[in-house]
């Protein structure tokens, strides 16, 4: 099974500036990574996949890097809306699919 | 427009069943392999299940097979999953997801969700 570590726990930045979100793999899943976006009460929303394409309607703000092991979400001018907690997810190797615990955003 | 929306969750005493469903809408759900995630109260979200877009396959997280059963009917263009032998670690919220791509890959991103559905399993 494939561990996913996203770090921080919780991450908590001013509006306007830069949050970065790091997301590590216990063994490669080439790009084959997502990110997703969930507020309290509702559902998780698909933000990234492939590690850097973002899905529909996504903000140009969000941006995902990284390929192998090591991966990275960076909002690059937070807004308040963006407060959140933000889970990577591998599809590579499978069964079973994996989370990371998620990182918490907020706004300070 | 894509719509997933489960149904079925309640509260359950340990030990007995129930079943989820999800009924999708806005496209051609014969053609999506489907998933089960779930997410105890204020934790993350775990992966329990799969199933093809015909039925034929089938995968589970550890922690529920042989208790959890997916499958669904495409002629009501519904997902279900019946949960059986419940324990108090499986209250959590439910969500059905679907893949990002049809046909017979099972794997994906996950492109739409469902709104969820809580089930609590407690004396």
């Amino acid at each position: 099974e494939v561990v996913m570590t996203q770090s921080p726990a919780t991450l908590s930045v001013s509006p306007g500036e830069r949050a970065t979100l790091s997301c590590r793999a216990s063994q490669s899943v080439s790009s084959n990574l997502a990110w997703y976006q969930q507020k309290p009460g509702q559902a998780p929303r698909l933000l990234i996949y492939g590690a850097s394409s973002r899905a529909t309607d996504i903000p140009a703000r969000f941006s995902g890097s990284g390929s192998g092991t090591e991966f990275t979400l960076t909002i690059s001018s937070l807004q308040s809306e963006d407060s959140a907690v933000y889970y990577c997810q591998q599809y590579n190797n499978w069964p079973p699919w994996t989370f990371g615990q998620g990182t918490k955003v907020e706004i300070k | 427009q894509v719509q997933l929306l489960e149904s079925g969750g309640g509260v359950v005493q340990p030990g007995r069943s129930l079943r989820l469903s999800c009924a999708a809408s806005g496209f051609s759900f014969n053609t999506y392999p489907m998933h089960w995630v779930r997410q105890a109260p204020g934790k993350g979200l775990e992966w329990v299940a799969v199933i093809s877009y015909d039925g034929s396959n089938k995968y589970y997280a550890d922690s529920v097979k042989g208790r959890l059963t997916i499958s669904r009917d495409n002629s009501k263009n519904t997902l279900y999953l019946q949960m059986n032998s419940l324990r108090a670690e499986d209250t959590a919220v439910y969500y059905c997801a679907r893949v990002s791509f049809p046909g017979d890959w099972l794997s994906g991103r996950f492109d739409y969700w469902g709104q969820g559905t809580l089930v609590t399993v407690s004396s």
